[in-house]
């Protein structure tokens, strides 16, 4: 059936530095990749999304970017901050519906 | 606008118990979902509902069932509830996109589920 593998499982960096999540798919039908953020005790927030017609996303400092050929897609934080530490998760829509599969997630540790 | 409701938020079953997780939401959306979220395990589709009046198995449907009362609600039942269904359960709700891909999921608050 269809997955979606993510990577690393944690990741901790210094304040500052940047942050990069990657995560793979295997239907290559999938057409929406979001990414959510969960805060710990917290319920997962969409933070950025892309649509398979864009090869990337920017929103001040995070970033998508898709590679449909390789079936990759990452996410990118510039300038980390310790108020983005949380867990984040990349997800895949499944072909021809609106429901989606979930990466197992990538707890971020920003050290101050 | 509350967006999606979820109750309760913590529970505490015996084994072969039985419960429902009840969710609305108030976004007049067409679908909605119910996932577990375990440890080192993501979020798993449980069950999925495109409309009112359908209903879809999801990835771990085993040991559960679901109604889709309205538009507005979905509920989840454990019929017999056993240690492995000990979970954060997660109601959500979406719309469509227009050209019929995935769109923006929102979930509820979550309901703490633990079973002895």
């Amino acid at each position: 059936g269809e997955n979606v593998e993510q990577h690393p499982s944690t990741l901790s960096v210094q304040e500052g530095d940047s942050a990069v999540i990657k995560c793979t798919y295997s239907d290559s039908a999938s057409n929406y990749f979001p990414w959510y953020k969960q805060e710990l005790g917290k319920r997962p927030q969409l933070i950025i999304d892309i649509r398979s017609n864009v090869g990337e996303k920017k929103d001040q400092r995070i970033a998508v970017t898709l590679n449909k050929t390789a079936k990759h897609f990452s996410l990118h934080i510039t300038e980390t901050q310790p108020e983005d530490s949380a867990v984040y998760f990349c997800a895949a829509s499944m072909r021809g519906t609106d429901k989606l599969i979930f990466g197992t997630g990538t707890r971020l540790q920003v050290f101050p | 606008n509350a967006g999606v409701t979820q109750t309760p938020k913590f529970q505490v079953l015996k084994t072969g118990q039985s419960m429902t997780l009840q969710c609305a939401q108030d976004m007049n959306h067409n679908s909605m979902y119910w996932y577990r979220q375990d440890p080192g395990m993501g979020l798993r589709l449980i069950y999925y509902s495109a409309s009112e009046g359908t209903t879809d198995k999801g990835e771990v449907p085993n040991g559960y069932n679901v109604s889709r009362l309205n538009k507005r609600e979905f509920s989840l039942r454990l019929e017999s509830a056993a240690p492995s269904q000990t979970s954060v359960y997660f109601c959500a709700s979406s719309e469509l996109f227009t050209s019929g891909s995935g769109n923006t999921i929102y979930f509820g608050e979550g309901s703490w589920l633990t079973v002895v």
